[in-house]
């Protein structure tokens, strides 16, 4: 399965600023989404990412918000823009794998608060 | 929506025991489904995944069991042990939405030594 590389690991990021995280991959892969996670809950896409289009995003999702960069196959990232507490969150990027159990693959996630 | 839905929330079980979560989904369309595995401060790990032509797959101690009429899907954990003590998710996938997973909302297990 694929390797993900996530950065940074956590952050703690002052209200108003921008955080973007980065999701490196160790091979090409056509699609790349990323997830929020908030403390003890489940997880929540926020946007699937393909090399050489703009992203789609999910409802209550805007790219304003959130604009993604995908500039290669194996490489994306995700910017977290004017941030607020509510966006303290577990940010984690994750592909889709190829073989007998279409598993996908998860970074280990960017640990984000917001003061 | 909330298209997976996942019971218990919590669950505790003593060392040796067999731990058993469920899901139920809604969409008749998903035609994959995963189990992941998230320990703290690290991302999801896929444990064990089943298609639904398939009623059960094992692999070592995990078991999914699948029943496609009742659109239900439960992960076994025979002998659990303590290492088991995580947060496992169920999630199923629409292949035609473009490959995107829908998660449930979670187990945290617990196996007490």
């Amino acid at each position: 399965s694929a390797v993900i590389s996530q950065k940074p690991s956590r952050d703690i990021c002052q209200r108003g600023t921008s955080l973007t995280i980065q999701c490196q991959v160790d091979s090409q892969v056509t699609m790349m989404f990323w997830y929020r996670q908030q403390p003890g809950q489940s997880l929540t896409l926020i946007a699937t990412a393909n090399q050489g289009s703009e992203a789609t995003y999910e409802s209550g999702f805007v790219i304003d918000k959130f604009p993604i960069s995908r500039p290669n196959l194996t490489f994306s990232t995700l910017t977290v823009s004017n941030m607020s507490p509510e966006d303290s969150s577990i940010y984690l990027c994750s592909v889709e794998g190829r073989g007998l159990n279409y598993g996908y693959t998860f970074g280990s996630g960017t640990r984000l608060t917001v003061v | 929506q909330q298209q997976v839905k996942q019971s218990p929330q919590s669950l505790i079980v003593q060392k040796g025991g067999i731990s058993i979560i469920n899901c139920a989904y809604e969409n008749t369309a998903f035609d994959y489904f995963p189990w992941y595995q998230q320990f703290p401060g690290k991302g999801p790990a896929l444990l064990i995944a089943i298609r639904p032509d398939v009623s059960e797959k094992k692999e070592g101690r995990f078991t999914i069991s699948f029943n496609k009429s009742a659109k239900q899907f439960s992960l076994h954990i025979m002998d659990s042990q303590p290492g088991d003590s995580a947060t496992y998710f169920c999630a199923a996938r629409r292949e035609t939405s473009g490959s995107r997973l829908t998660f449930g909302e979670g187990t945290q297990l617990t196996v007490n030594p």
